[in-house]
């Protein structure tokens, strides 16, 4: 039967703040780690990857660091706008055939003007 | 820019309908795929075609099919709408191979009645 439905972690921050949003992940075999931003009423959107080999990637205004020790994802964004206001998911992929991505599910980020 | 359409953004149907969700993608890209996306659940895999007529069943098939009879489209189809299938329908698309970046329609956002 269906799963109940969980409520999704929630980040509010200042205008001008630095956000770090935070994913953790299960297969070990992961290889591929993706962020994607999904506005209200919008598809989710490509913000910025990082493969096993890497440890941190940056990108404009968002870095995201790779901790495969203790299989830990973070996104962080620097001075937030009011329009980076979205659900924010970490996805990953690797072991498995055709690229599947499996995805978290989410992170609310709300910035207050 | 890669351009993922879905024929409806928003769709009522009765119980025990049949529904058909279409999705099209101009890049000609290989893989395509179905998800649907419920609050606190994040984005679950239903199906994924990696090439024209074919398909994998991803992590909730029942009480769905699809159909991909030209690259470009990949159907949703189902077959006997229940209340519980009441969500969000994404698609996706990707080139084959290690590029796994997916890139997604707007959503239908379904009702069932």
């Amino acid at each position: 039967g269906e799963s109940v439905g969980l409520h999704l972690p929630t980040l509010s921050v200042q205008e001008g703040d630095n956000s770090i949003i935070n994913c953790a992940y299960s297969n070990s075999a992961s290889d591929y780690f993706i962020w994607y931003k999904q506005e209200s009423g919008k598809g989710p959107q490509f913000i910025i990857d990082i493969r096993s080999n890497m440890d941190k990637r940056q990108g404009q205004r968002v870095t995201v660091l790779l901790n495969k020790t203790v299989k830990h994802l973070s996104l962080q964004i620097a001075a937030t706008q009011p329009g980076d206001s979205a659900v924010y998911f970490c996805a990953y992929a690797g072991g498995t055939s055709y690229g599947k991505l499996t995805f978290g599910q989410g992170t609310i980020l709300t910035v207050h003007p | 820019d890669v351009k993922v359409t879905q024929s409806s953004r928003y769709l009522v149907k009765r119980t025990g309908e049949k529904v058909f969700l279409e999705c099209v993608q101009d890049m000609d890209h290989e893989n395509m795929f179905w998800y649907r996306q419920d609050p606190g659940l994040g984005l679950r895999l239903i199906y994924f075609s990696y090439d024209v007529k074919m398909k994998e069943k991803g992590d909730i098939p029942e009480g769905y099919s699809v159909s991909r009879e030209k690259k470009e489209r990949f159907s949703l189809i189902l077959e006997s709408a229940s209340t519980n299938q009441t969500s969000m329908y994404l698609c996706a698309s990707k080139e084959s191979g290690s590029v796994y970046e997916q890139y997604f329609g707007p959503g239908t956002r379904l009702t069932v009645t």
